[in-house]
């Protein structure tokens, strides 16, 4: 079935520090991928998407790039903030028997310290 | 524009019992989804609604039930509460497929007893 894979945390950096944060993908088809964050006491937001192959998501100085050929999605921002401390996760979107569903890997938790 | 709204917040059950947590759509919402969130861990799908029907179930047993009504709100059935239901459920509603975004609340904290 399909699964997400993205790396342990928790991460801890500096402000302005770089920023990747990998996810790997198995999946039958052509799911679609994404990057949600969450928030302390939150409910899931989506931060960015990518349909296809080679697609690039970007939000918030976010971006991960659609790599069919290595079935990743890494996250990456160039210089990080205080206020993304949070939890991310990896997710794929796959449909089947009429119905939508997102596989989530086990998220990663930022900390930012300034 | 409302969001996804859960109830209650927080619930404390005891092994055995019976819980109902409900979920109010976003408007223009037709498509409800149920995800189980385990301490630690991402969310796993557990079914979606779709005009009042169950059209698609995770690896969830039956016990773990649910409804959409006409207005597209929907609630979450769990019957013989186990330890292991102990979890954070959420609710996301979509006007279709993943592709045009799902809308979180910020979920029901369960825990059994």
């Amino acid at each position: 079935g399909d699964s997400v894979t993205q790396m342990e945390g928790p991460v801890t950096l500096s402000e302005e520090a770089f920023l990747t944060i990998n996810c790997t993908y198995t999946a039958t088809g052509y799911p679609s991928l994404f990057w949600y964050v969450q928030y302390p006491g939150e409910g899931l937001q989506l931060l960015l998407k990518a349909t296809k192959a080679d697609d690039k998501g970007s939000n918030k100085g976010f971006e991960a790039t659609y790599r069919k050929e290595t079935t990743s999605f890494h996250l990456e921002k160039g210089s990080v903030q205080v206020s993304d401390s949070a939890v991310y996760f990896c997710a794929l979107g796959s449909s089947g028997a009429g119905s939508y569903q997102l596989t989530f890997g086990k998220g990663t938790k930022l900390s930012v310290i300034p | 524009e409302t969001g996804v709204t859960q109830s209650p917040t927080h619930l404390i059950k005891t092994r055995g019992q019976q819980v109902t947590l409900r979920c109010s759509s976003q408007s223009g919402h037709n498509t409800v989804s149920w995800y189980q969130q385990a301490l630690g861990q991402g969310p796993q799908f557990i079914f979606q609604y779709y005009r009042e029907e169950e059209n698609g179930r995770g690896n969830f047993p039956p016990r773990f039930s649910g409804l959409q009504f006409p207005n597209y709100s929907s609630e979450l059935n769990v019957n013989a509460l186990e330890l292991d239901d102990s979890a954070l459920y959420l609710c996301a509603s979509s006007s279709g497929g993943y592709n045009y975004g799902y809308t979180f609340g910020s979920g029901t904290r369960l825990t059994v007893v």
